[in-house]
């Protein structure tokens, strides 16, 4: 009963590297999320797939792409990671749009970039 | 303008007590639903309990209530004989169908309540 899967759970790059945080849901839900959560912020959606093979940006998709490979994978790749992108990052998904679906989230991935 | 807004980052509450947590939304929409999250320091993200904007009873999930004023546009969770392991950030959320937020969930900042035992 996995759910949301995330990896990895913590990592530490250097400003300029780059990476991808993947994400895997078992729920068949259509739509998934990236979200960085931020002392002090709450949870910022930083981009969403409302299906396969679509793709939108959220309230702070600056410095980030994302990929929706198929129905079960949701990745998002940093190409030049700043200091400014240190945050816990978190993987979701729900069935959809709908209105009293909850979101089920990963563990999520704290990064820290020095 | 935030959609979510809870004023208060940090509660304390003794343990058995009951406490209120406090969330204001704001949407034209007349669909919409509002959910509560808990963080504990472990940091995963638990669904608490759901409150539609048409549903005309408070929501309750066990020692979890929802004190849903439609006309003043609050959602406050209540939390009946507080427990130690209650001590957690809390986090009220919203998803309009037909609002800006196009079908995603909006956060809160969040509060963090402690348990004193």
């Amino acid at each position: 009963n996995a759910g949301v899967t995330q990896t990895p759970k913590f990592q530490v790059l250097k400003t300029g590297q780059s990476m991808t945080l993947q994400c895997a849901q078992d729920m068949n839900h259509n739509s998934m999320y990236w979200y960085r959560q931020d002392p002090g912020m709450g949870l910022r959606l930083i981009y969403y797939s409302a299906s396969e093979g679509t793709t939108d940006k959220g309230e702070v998709p600056n410095g980030y792409n994302v990929s929706r490979l198929n129905k079960r994978e949701f990745s998002l790749r940093l190409e030049s990671a700043a200091p400014s992108q240190t945050s816990v990052y978190f993987c979701a998904s729900s069935e959809g749009a709908v209105l009293n679906t909850e979101a089920f989230f990963g563990q999520g991935t704290r990064l820290t970039v020095v | 303008a935030q959609k979510i807004t809870q004023t208060q980052p940090g509660m304390f509450v003794q343990e058995k007590e009951a406490v209120t947590l406090d969330c204001t939304y704001d949407t034209s929409d007349q669909s919409y639903g509002l959910f509560w999250y808990k963080q504990p320091s472990s940091g995963e993200m638990i669904f608490l309990i759901y409150q539609g904007s048409y549903d005309e009873q408070n929501a309750t999930e066990g020692r979890y209530s929802l004190n849903f004023q439609k006309a003043r546009k609050s959602a406050n969770l209540v939390i009946s004989a507080s427990q130690l392991g209650d001590s957690a950030m809390y986090f009220c959320a919203m998803r309009e169908i037909y609002g800006g937020s196009q079908g995603n969930l909006i956060f809160g900042k969040g509060t963090k309540l402690s348990v004193k035992p």
